[in-house]
């Protein structure tokens, strides 16, 4: 069984500039997050979904920060003008119920803004 | 403030010996507590996890003291090897609030 993938890898970006990240959840997972991880922290939760619906968005900075999840499947979380304090790593999980299962991560996209 | 503290950033011993990883958390509604391996350039993965009506769970060489008392846990490893040496991050979720809240972690260097 495939894993949860994430693209790009790797992102560097002048601030100001916009940025994507993509997430392919494991197959059959119903609960997809994005977190972000500064370097030598734990991940910090921005968003959750179940299916297409966002459960939880409260920690997105939502002026700058955008997530969609259209088909309940992949995902895509957007960053309009990037800062330097959005560098960090961006994580992607899924989870396969909607209990406190076990949340599998993709190896994140590593963000560094100039 | 932090709910979840993992109070030593690193940590570093011998191969061979028991690793001891503490972890402590303020909210009283936490009922769920895993711990996650992260290895560098890679996601965190499930490593073990407890419930609060337990006060301990072991996998192997791995085990969960919990002590709900307390408001703390402590992850051991037991022989550890040099493939142990990673970053181990304590978490925990209230009930049915699906939501993990992360510990900063511990990097554990284990030499040979």
């Amino acid at each position: 069984e495939a894993g949860v993938t994430q693209s790009p890898r790797y992102a560097v970006l002048q601030e100001g500039q916009a940025v994507s990240f993509w997430c392919d959840p494991i197959s059959g997972h119903d609960t997809l997050y994005w977190y972000q991880q500064p370097r030598d922290q734990g991940p910090q939760l921005l968003v959750y979904f179940r299916d297409e619906a966002v459960i939880d968005n409260s920690q997105l900075p939502s002026d700058r920060f955008s997530a969609v999840r259209p088909k309940g499947t992949n995902s895509t979380l957007k960053i309009q003008s990037a800062k330097q304090g959005d560098t960090a790593t961006y994580l992607c999980a899924s989870s396969p119920g909607t209990g406190v299962d076990t949340q599998y991560f993709g190896p994140g996209t590593r963000l560094l803004v100039l | 403030q932090q709910q979840v503290r993992q109070s030593s950033q690193s940590l570093t011993v011998w191969e061979g010996e028991t690793a001891i990883l503490n972890c402590s958390y303020e909210n009283s509604a936490f009922d769920y507590f895993p711990w996650y391996q992260q290895f560098p350039g890679e996601g965190p993965a499930l490593l073990i996890a407890i419930r609060s009506v337990s006060d301990k769970k072991e996998d192997g060489r791995f085990t969960i003291f919990f002590n709900k008392r307390e408001k703390n846990l402590s992850l051991h490893i037991k022989d550890s090897q040099p493939g142990d040496s990673a970053t181990y991050f304590c978490a925990a979720s209230a009930g049915s609030n699906y939501q993990l809240i992360w510990g900063s972690g511990t990097k554990l260097i284990i030499k040979p």
